[in-house]
């Protein structure tokens, strides 16, 4: 019962410094997520992939870069770490794209930029 | 755009009792998903319970259901016996119906979330 697997779960970063946040999916989900959670709110869109080969910008996709390495795989990578990116991100999983099919989360990565 | 508001920062609830949870959002579109999603402290975002918009029927899981207004827009969550371990972050999210390529394809819009606290 893995279903979205998230690696790091926690990470310190410097600002400037780089680093990848690897995220895989063993459902045989078309569509996957990037989401970032800032305290006191509620999940927010960076990008999405509607199915393998595509990625989409969604609601804050400034300062990141995503990978859809195969249909199991969906990378999120910052090329330049600020403080501003401190949050803890999640990794989702759909079926597909459309409204109708149930996003499933991963655990969630914490990332620290100091 | 869509928005999605829960008003109530914190809530709480002795065991056993019933709570209800409130969230109201704002669109224009006719075809639609709801949804509410749990955070524990592990932060783990677990589904809790989804609503077809064109289904008149309020959805109902175990202790949980919701009372789905489509006209006032307001789609509550009814937590009946509570338990220590329901104990969480709650969060209201919005979904429209999408298709490939329109601005809203895959987006799930979160409203800011109610903490439930369960007392013994």
């Amino acid at each position: 019962n893995a279903g979205v697997t998230q690696t790091p779960k926690f990470q310190v970063l410097k600002t400037g410094q780089s680093m990848t946040l690897q995220c895989a999916q063993d459902m045989n989900h078309n569509s996957m997520y990037w989401y970032r959670q800032d305290p006191g709110m509620g999940l927010r869109l960076i990008y999405y992939s509607a199915s393998e080969g595509t990625t989409d910008k969604g609601e804050v996709p400034n300062g990141y870069n995503v990978s859809r390495l195969n249909k199991r795989e969906f990378s999120l990578r910052l090329e330049s770490a600020a403080p501003s990116q401190t949050s803890v991100y999640f990794c989702a999983s759909s079926l597909g794209g459309a409204g109708g099919n149930t996003i499933y989360f991963g655990e969630g990565s914490w990332l620290t930029v100091v | 755009a869509q928005t999605v508001t829960q008003s109530q920062p914190e809530m709480s609830v002795q065991e056993a009792e019933t709570v209800t949870l409130s969230c109201t959002y704002d669109t224009s579109e006719s075809d639609y998903y709801l949804f509410w999603y749990k955070q524990p402290p592990s932060r783990q975002m677990i589904l809790v319970i989804r609503q077809e918009a064109y289904k008149q029927q309020n959805a109902t899981e175990n202790r949980f259901s919701v009372n789905f207004q489509k006209a006032a827009k307001s789609f509550s969550l009814k937590i009946s016996d509570s338990q220590l371990g329901d104990a969480a972050m709650y969060f209201c999210a919005y979904r429209s119906r999408g298709s490939a390529g329109g601005t809203s394809y895959g987006k799930l819009t979160f409203g800011q979330g109610t903490i439930l606290t369960v007392h013994p």
